[in-house]
């Protein structure tokens, strides 16, 4: 079964500290992508990529960065945690061509900043 | 800019009926469409993914339908179940762009024992 594994389901971090939410997919997509979910304003996308090492900003990228050093595995990184970065975070990973494959998310990683 | 919707926000039936949960998009150049279910607190789970040049797919109890002249998608689920409570979402796959997912706002779907 094909699977995109988040590290932690629950993570509770301080204000300024630094964050890691690791993703991990074994479907060797080319594609992944990381979300944040908050009620009323559903998912928004931070950062995607295409591949090792590349990255694109999506539509919320202010106060995050990533990493990908290999194929597999997609890093989002809170530089410095504040309040308002308290949400649920999803990551998800696809093929880059293939149209009979869609997404596949992870089981989310629930992040409270206190 | 696509834009995906969803109504209604929020359905409450009786265990046995059907679910009909419509979807509607404003570009129609997409790649696939998506659809998902996400139970409180957790990821979400793919249910049905219907590509571009196809009118339908079907999955068990699930059925979901794409026209893209006009812009819709409906998922219809039959003889609900209470297991079958849950938010669903549709999500627009376009290929500009990295393949980049529009996500509807969702329905939040209640059956009642």
């Amino acid at each position: 079964d094909v699977k995109v594994t988040q590290s932690s389901r629950y993570l509770v971090k301080r204000t300024g500290e630094k964050v890691f939410l690791e993703c991990v997919q074994d479907m060797d997509h080319e594609n992944m992508f990381w979300y944040r979910q908050d009620p009323g304003l559903g998912l928004r996308l931070i950062y995607f990529s295409y591949d090792v090492k590349m990255k694109e900003k999506g539509d919320i990228p202010e106060g995050y960065s990533v990493s990908r050093e290999k194929k597999e595995r997609f890093s989002l990184i809170l530089e410095s945690a504040s309040t308002n970065q308290t949400s649920m975070y999803l990551c998800a990973s696809t093929r880059l061509r293939d149209r009979g494959w869609g997404y596949t998310f992870g089981s989310g990683t629930r992040l409270t900043v206190v | 800019k696509q834009e995906v919707t969803q109504i209604p926000a929020a359905l409450s039936v009786p265990e046995g009926e059907n679910l009909v949960l419509n979807c509607s998009f404003t570009d129609s150049a997409i790649y696939n469409l998506q659809w998902f279910r996400q139970d409180p607190g957790k990821g979400l789970t793919s249910l049905l993914l219907i590509q571009s040049s196809q009118r339908e797919q079907t999955s068990g109890r699930l059925n979901a339908s794409l026209d893209k002249s006009s812009g819709r998608s409906t998922l219809y689920i039959a003889a609900s179940q209470p297991g079958d409570s849950a938010t669903y979402l549709c999500a627009s796959i376009r290929w500009a762009a990295g393949n980049k997912l529009t996500f509807g706002g969702g329905t939040r779907v209640l059956v009642k024992p």
